[in-house]
């Protein structure tokens, strides 16, 4: 299995453009969640998708930021937008989840944002 | 509301001594736990689990965690440290009833050779 892929894995843009981050999560996995990385804020809970529904979207920091998971297989995390603070390492994580079975969380490599 | 402390930012060891990583957590049902480690520009990697059962988890590279309910902690530990094991150490906690992982802030490990 290749785990779970991110792309870009490095995206530099200018303050004000849109940026579209996305995730294809471990096959067979009905979970998908996005977290982002600071040194100030450690790891944050963006969104969690369960069986592509979104359940959690708490976390997301405000209008300028959608996820979307059209399908079991792929998800995107969209910035519009960005500004120079969305600069972070942005990771999806999927997990399987069925009664007691399983909880852990596989990571993606992580996207690192930076926006200038 | 559950949460999870790492009371270290920073834990040295020597090579080929014992080490602990400490954590404790808050939850208001019963723990699902978690260790993850991550290396330098890489995502996090999940080490091992308690859930339901014995006290004590064995997980990847040799590393085990203690689960206390009493003291509500899952130190993590390794017997004789490598100067690989080296990274930041997660841990994590979720509430049995619920489906939200909460993270600590991590605890960043250096072996000396």
């Amino acid at each position: 299995d290749a785990g779970v892929i991110q792309s870009p894995r490095h995206e530099v843009t200018e303050m004000g453009q849109e940026v579209t981050l996305r995730c294809k999560p471990i096959s067979g996995h009905n979970s998908l969640f996005w977290y982002r990385q600071t040194m100030m804020r450690g790891l944050e809970l963006l969104i969690y998708f369960n069986n592509n529904v979104p359940i959690d979207d708490s976390g997301m920091p405000e209008d300028r930021f959608s996820a979307k998971m059209p399908n079991a297989s792929f998800s995107t995390l969209k910035i519009q937008p960005s500004e120079p603070r969305d600069s972070a390492v942005y990771f999806c994580a999927s997990s399987f989840e069925r009664g007691r079975s399983s909880y852990e969380q596989y990571f993606g490599p992580g996207t690192r944002l930076t926006v200038t | 509301a559950q949460s999870v402390a790492q009371p270290e930012d920073q834990v040295n060891v020597a090579e080929g001594n014992p080490l602990t990583v400490k954590c404790t957590y808050s939850v208001s049902g019963n723990p699902y736990l978690f260790w993850y480690v991550q290396y330098p520009n890489r995502g996090l990697q999940f080490l091992l689990k308690y859930i339901t059962g014995d006290n004590l988890v064995k997980g990847s590279y040799g590393f085990e965690a203690e689960f206390n309910k009493s003291q509500t902690s899952f130190h993590l530990k390794k017997p004789s440290a490598l100067v690989s094991d080296s990274a930041l150490y997660f841990c994590a906690v979720r509430d049995s009833g619920g489906f939200k992982t909460i993270f600590g802030a991590g605890t960043r490990l250096f072996v000396k050779a």
